[in-house]
């Protein structure tokens, strides 16, 4: 069974600072894994989406790597905002015949201080 | 693209009482999600649909829930009877051909 895993939990940083979010799963086997942003009682935006076949992707102030072999997934925030500040969720698609399972992390709940 | 809507933002509804929610997947997309978010478990997927068809729906809690796909622009998941432990934030999302996935804004249900 898939398990992911989203460390830290929560994290606090001053206005301007880069950060690194970090995603683990157990099962390299995956389709892609893709990034969210969800803002307190809203809805799940999509942010970035890496195939299995790349190792990262760029949108932005964001950049989302992807190492398969390790279980490893990283979202890098540049130049931190306050408007950043939201819940960001790591999820992977499972892979394999007609399975095609999108299984979450817990998230990590991100606030910029100005 | 409007978007995934979901239908209704808010329910309120008493224990017992037969409770559905709605989702208007983006046209086009061929696979239908739906989740459910609480603060204990995160998002824990229910059941998914790839051409209307039912695939996995190991993640029904119970038999009080169940999910309907008629066509290509429309679900429903149905609970009955309703509740308290059902409340939760009720997700649908879709996607193209296991690409990225989209998510509506949920329906907050309350079960009193």
């Amino acid at each position: 069974k898939q398990e992911v895993t989203q460390i830290p939990a929560a994290l606090s940083v001053p206005e301007g600072e880069n950060l690194v979010l970090n995603c683990s799963f157990t099962d390299s086997a995956i389709y892609n894994l893709q990034w969210f942003r969800q803002d307190p009682g809203k809805g799940l935006t999509s942010l970035l989406l890496i195939q299995s076949s790349q190792r990262e992707q760029t949108s932005g102030r964001l950049n989302a790597s992807l190492d398969k072999s390790s279980g490893r997934s990283t979202l890098y925030i540049a130049a931190s905002q306050p408007g950043d500040s939201a819940t960001y969720l790591c999820a992977v698609f499972v892979s394999g015949g007609s399975n095609y399972k999108l299984t979450f992390g817990k998230g990590t709940l991100l606030t910029v201080n100005p | 693209d409007a978007g995934v809507i979901q239908s209704p933002r808010h329910e309120v509804t008493e224990m017992g009482q037969e409770v559905t929610l709605r989702c208007k997947p983006i046209s086009g997309h061929d696979y239908l999600f739906w989740y459910r978010q609480t603060m204990m478990r995160g998002l824990e997927l229910l059941i998914y649909f790839n051409n209307n068809v039912p695939i996995d729906d190991s993640g029904m809690p119970e038999d009080r829930f169940s999910a309907k796909m008629p066509n290509a622009s429309f679900s429903t998941l149905k609970i009955q009877p309703s509740e308290p432990r059902d409340s939760a934030v009720y997700f649908c999302a879709s996607s193209y051909r296991r690409t990225e996935a989209f998510f509506g804004q949920g329906t907050r249900l309350t079960v009193v």
